[in-house]
Formats: C-alpha cells, structure tokens, sequence
C-alpha cells in the first residue's frame, strides 16, 4: 500500500513569492491534516480535513495561508506571500477516520525562505 | 493553551545505555501517542495509551501513561544505533480529535 506522498520534498524561495504543496493521502483516509514542523520541534496543526470540509484551522494564519481538498481526495497549501519566519518542514498525514486513529504523516516537504 | 514539555530536549547515551524520556503536561488526556522521526522522513507512530496507568512494551521499548493521565514516560532498554531519532508524545483531549505534539527528545545512540 502507498504511503502519504508529498511533492515537492525541497523549496527554495525568495520572500515574498507565492509557493504551494501538494499532498495525496493513503487511499481510502478521509481525515487529512497539514502540520508545521520547526526544526527538532513537534509538529503544529495548521488544518484537518474530513472529507472535503475543513473542521479545524484554527491554527492556520489566514491572512498568507490558504488550502483545499478538492473531492476530499487530494490537498494543497499554499502561502502567498511567503516570509522568512515560514522556513519549516511542511508535513502532510491522513488517517482513516478522527478521533484518536493513527496518522499516518508523508516525508514532508522542506521549504527555505531566503 | 495545552502543553506538553518533554525531557530530556536532547540526549547523547553509548550503545546498550538504558535511558527514559518522560512527557508531562498539566492537561487530562484521553489517549496519548509517542512517534520516532528520523531525518528526513515524517514521524511513524509507535505506540498508543488510553488508561492511566497503562503499560506497553513493544520491543526494548517500554511506554507507560500516568495514572492521572497527564504524563508519559517511554524507557528504552539496551539502546541501539537504529534507535536514533526524535522522539514526539503527542495527547488528545477528551471530546476533541486534535492530537498536540510535544516539544521532542533528540536521541543519539553512539555505536
């Protein structure tokens, strides 16, 4: 079975410029959430996803930060404008259902801002 | 705001060391994680707890949630080289789907 497949896994920017993310959970996994993760720091909640409908983003900075999940399938984020304090690792997981499941993260997607 | 400190932040132990890392918050949670990351890659859960006071071992590896349900500890027996990594706890709380991950032990086992 595939795993949680993110793309790109490196970004290089320069501030200011617009970059998005791209994730496709393990098929089947209606939940699917995007983390931010600083390095050797735990992962922080930007958005979850049941389905198509986001249930939490409360964490997620909206003025520069957007996502979809169009048919509940696959997600992207995005931020536009990015700025230097946005360099983190970018982790996308997915799990079967809400509610105490395990989640299943991808390799995350590495981005620097200079 | 919920918080979970775990300690030690980093921690550097000669193979077959035995070593704890512990998770505490002054939360309740209804059911506590802990994850390994290795560089690179996303962090793959290892273990879950959901009664104080559980206890589960998988492998060398002893996880153990507290009584009141507001800590963790996760022992690791005769460490080894493939045990180097970051180590999460993450909790979530009663009624809410939404697991908070804690600040991470760093482990390096030297060979």
């Amino acid at each position: 079975e595939a795993g949680v497949v993110q793309s790109p896994r490196y970004k290089i920017i320069e501030k200011k410029q617009p970059v998005a993310f791209w994730c496709n959970p393990i098929s089947g996994h209606n939940t699917l959430y995007w983390y931010l993760q600083n390095l050797g720091q735990g992962p922080e909640l930007l958005i979850r996803y049941e389905n198509e409908e986001a249930v939490d983003d409360s964490q997620l900075p909206k003025d520069r930060f957007s996502a979809e999940r169009l048919k509940g399938v696959d997600s992207t984020l995005k931020i536009q404008p990015a700025e230097l304090g946005d360099s983190a690792v970018y982790l996308c997981a997915s799990s079967s259902s809400r509610g105490g499941e395990t989640q299943y993260f991808g390799p995350g997607t590495r981005l620097l801002v200079l | 705001t919920q918080l979970l400190e775990q300690s030690p932040q980093f921690l550097s132990i000669q193979e077959g060391e035995n070593l704890t890392v512990y998770c505490n918050s002054s939360s309740v949670f209804s059911s506590l994680q802990w994850y390994r990351q290795e560089p690179g890659e996303g962090p793959v859960l290892l273990v879950t707890v959901v009664t104080g006071g559980e206890v589960k071992k998988l492998k060398r590896l002893t996880f153990q949630f507290g009584d009141a349900r507001k800590d963790s500890s996760l022992h690791i027996t005769a460490a080894q080289p493939g045990d180097t990594g970051l180590y999460l706890c993450a909790g979530a709380t009663s009624g809410t789907y939404k697991y908070i991950f804690g600040t991470g032990t760093r482990l390096k086992v030297l060979a």
